[in-house]
This record gives C-alpha cells, structure tokens and sequence, in this order.
C-alpha cells in the first residue's frame, strides 16, 4: 500500500519570500512517480511538478523545484519567489510505476496562504 | 486546450435521491477516475476505470456506482444519496504511463440535504 503524508495542514508565508511544502511518502514499490497539483479556489487540480524514482535530478519546472531525498522518502516543493497568486491548496501524490497501475494516491493537502 | 468536463458545478439533492454525475473528456485518454475531496481527507479514490465498460473500486466504493459505456464518459452514480455524501466529487483522466499524471474537471460541489 501506498501512503503519502503532508504534515502542514497551513502555512503563511511573506509574498516574495521562498517556500517549502513537505511531503513525505511510503511505498514498497521499486518504481514509482510523485507529483505536486496545485488547486486555486475556483477547485480545478493544476499539475506543477513530477518527479521518477530513478531521475538522477531534481526536477525543475519554472519556480518550482521539486527537492527529493530518496533515504529519507520525501518529496518537498519547493516555491521560490512566492507571489500573491500562489495562494492555494497544494497536493503532493505518488503513482507506483508498475505495469497496468495508474491510481494516484493523494496527501491530505497543505493550504498555502502568501501575505502581501 | 484539451478538457475534463463535469456537467455540473453545484448540485444540491435529497436523502434518498439518485444522483449522476457526469464526466467527459476529449483526450482519448484510457483511464478515468472518480475522487471525493474532504477537508483534512485530502483526495480518496471512489472508482476507476482503464478501458470501456471495465470499472474496479477504489479506497471507498461504498455508496457509489459507476458506468463507463463510452470510452470519453464515465459517470459516477450514488444510488441512494446520503447526507455523508456530501463532498466536492473530482473527475480525473490520464494517458498510461504520462508522466503528468491526471487531467481534472473543475469538480462537483454536492450537497445532500
């Protein structure tokens, strides 16, 4: 079974400032992907960042990096230059990469507030 | 663009009513997902389904049905709608193996009063 946690159910951050979302995981699976949604208050899931298993690198998209320890089994997002528009609910998610298997499972959230 | 549609945004309905709810996508995608978003429960998957007229349960299928006659529309159905049922309900498609994961429809508010 698979499980992710995100420990920060809240978070208020200065705009402007960088911002790290944590997100650890559990999983048996040798291969597996994890992902980052954002979702704005108008409730629709925007994809921002995915990271494989076996990626050498971070993953980067924009002003989002994606810091992951595979010891230690988290998966932090990294925000950087926060601005006024990053306010959202943010979801860290994991999908085992084996053969037939496309559920994602989903943390519980972390809902970022930026202060102007 | 490519979309997820869920036909409704808001719905409100009684104990005891059938409720449908509807989702279609324009991608071609193999996979569909039904989820319900809770505050504090994150999202938890309800049904799936790979391929047309093939469905399996989810984390919490109790309550829930779910129809895929068409490979672009896959409706979830709450037989007997209950006051328990109410949740913001989140349709999600994706291509095997694409590393993006999910497309979502902007979801549906459900309340059951």
């Amino acid at each position: 079974a698979q499980k992710i946690t995100q420990t920060q159910p809240g978070m208020f951050v200065q705009e402007k400032e960088a911002v790290t979302l944590d997100c650890t995981y559990d999983t048996s699976d040798p291969s597996y992907g994890l992902f980052w949604y954002k979702q704005p208050s108008s409730g629709e899931m925007i994809f921002l960042i995915y990271q494989g298993s076996y990626d050498q690198q971070n993953a980067t998209e924009g002003r989002y990096s994606l810091n992951f320890q595979k010891a230690r089994k988290s998966a932090n997002l990294v925000i950087s230059a926060s601005q006024l528009g990053d306010s959202a609910m943010y979801f860290c998610a994991m999908r085992a990469t084996n053969f037939g298997n496309e559920k994602l499972t989903f943390g519980t959230g972390t809902r970022l507030t930026i202060i102007p | 663009d490519v979309k997820v549609t869920q036909s409704s945004r808001y719905l409100v309905k009684r104990t005891g009513e059938k409720v449908f709810l509807e989702c279609v996508q324009d991608m071609d995608h193999e996979n569909m997902f039904w989820y319900r978003q809770d505050p504090g429960l994150g999202l938890r998957l309800i049904y799936f389904s790979y391929d047309v007229k093939m469905k399996e349960k989810g984390d919490i299928p109790e309550g829930y049905s779910v129809s895929r006659e068409k490979k672009e529309r896959f409706s979830l159905i709450l037989e007997s709608a209950s006051t328990n049922q109410t949740s913001m309900y989140l349709c999600a498609s994706s291509l095997t193996g694409h590393p993006k994961g999910y497309t979502f429809g902007s979801g549906t508010r459900l309340t059951v009063v």
